[in-house]
């Protein structure tokens, strides 16, 4: 059984720095994409960042580019979004994805519950 | 950055009716990467529809997706009560993008 489970998240204050983990069982790691989508209390989906099987190909969001960084150790099967500069508008769930192919163009068939961040003072 | 366009915002039907959901594009498409997900309060999303028209391991044939170009459709021909849920579609050709979600809710 595919399992993700996101953790990291928690209330900081604006301008600071947060590490979310996502740990990846039940599927081989290295053979999939995976991804980062946020979804802001009451809003829609909102794709973050998405990385290949072997980092290789990486892709941000033009709201996160510069600030957020996304890697992963294969293994540890695990997935990381370092995220840097933090802003009231980053407050949000966090979801880890898997990617259903070796690259990050493609969709993203299993999630996480989520780890939930908020930057507030 | 392609921008997705979902319509209706909200849709109000009734179990066994059909329901058809609109995404539209802001420029084309490329191959087809167009994809569609369910998302019920509380949960996280889950994928229906993938390639604009495959439906994704144990979707229910009731779902079925169309379209191409910038122009897509989802379309849920009988209605069952776990359906009444948030649609979002996705595009994943040119790096990722979402539309903003249509609320099917019960009429």
């Amino acid at each position: 059984e595919v399992q993700l489970v996101e953790s990291g998240g928690g209330l900081v204050q604006p301008g600071r720095s947060l590490r979310l983990s996502c740990a990846a069982s039940g599927f081989t790691f290295d053979d999939y994409a995976m991804h980062w989508v946020r979804q802001a209390p009451g809003k829609g989906l909102e794709w973050v960042s998405g990385i290949s099987w072997n980092s290789g190909s990486i892709g941000y969001a033009d709201s996160v580019k510069g600030r957020f960084t996304i890697s992963r150790d294969n293994a540890k099967n695990s997935l990381y979004l370092q995220m840097n500069s933090l802003r009231a508008e980053d407050t949000a769930l966090y979801y880890c994805a898997k990617g259903t192919e070796i690259a990050a163009a493609a969709p993203m068939d299993y999630w996480g519950q989520g780890t939930l961040v908020t930057v507030s003072s | 950055e392609i921008v997705l366009t979902q319509s209706p915002g909200t849709l109000s039907l009734s179990p066994g009716e059909r329901a058809t959901l609109s995404c539209r594009a802001s420029q084309s498409v490329s191959s087809s990467y167009l994809a569609w997900y369910q998302q019920k309060p509380g949960q996280a999303p889950r994928l229906l529809i993938y390639g604009a028209s495959s439906r994704a391991t144990g979707i229910p044939d009731r779902f079925s997706g169309s379209g191409s170009g910038t122009d897509f459709t989802l379309t849920i021909s009988r209605l069952e009560p776990e359906d009444f849920a948030v649609y979002y579609c996705q595009q994943y050709g040119s790096s990722h993008t979402f539309g903003q979600g249509t609320k099917l809710e019960i009429k």
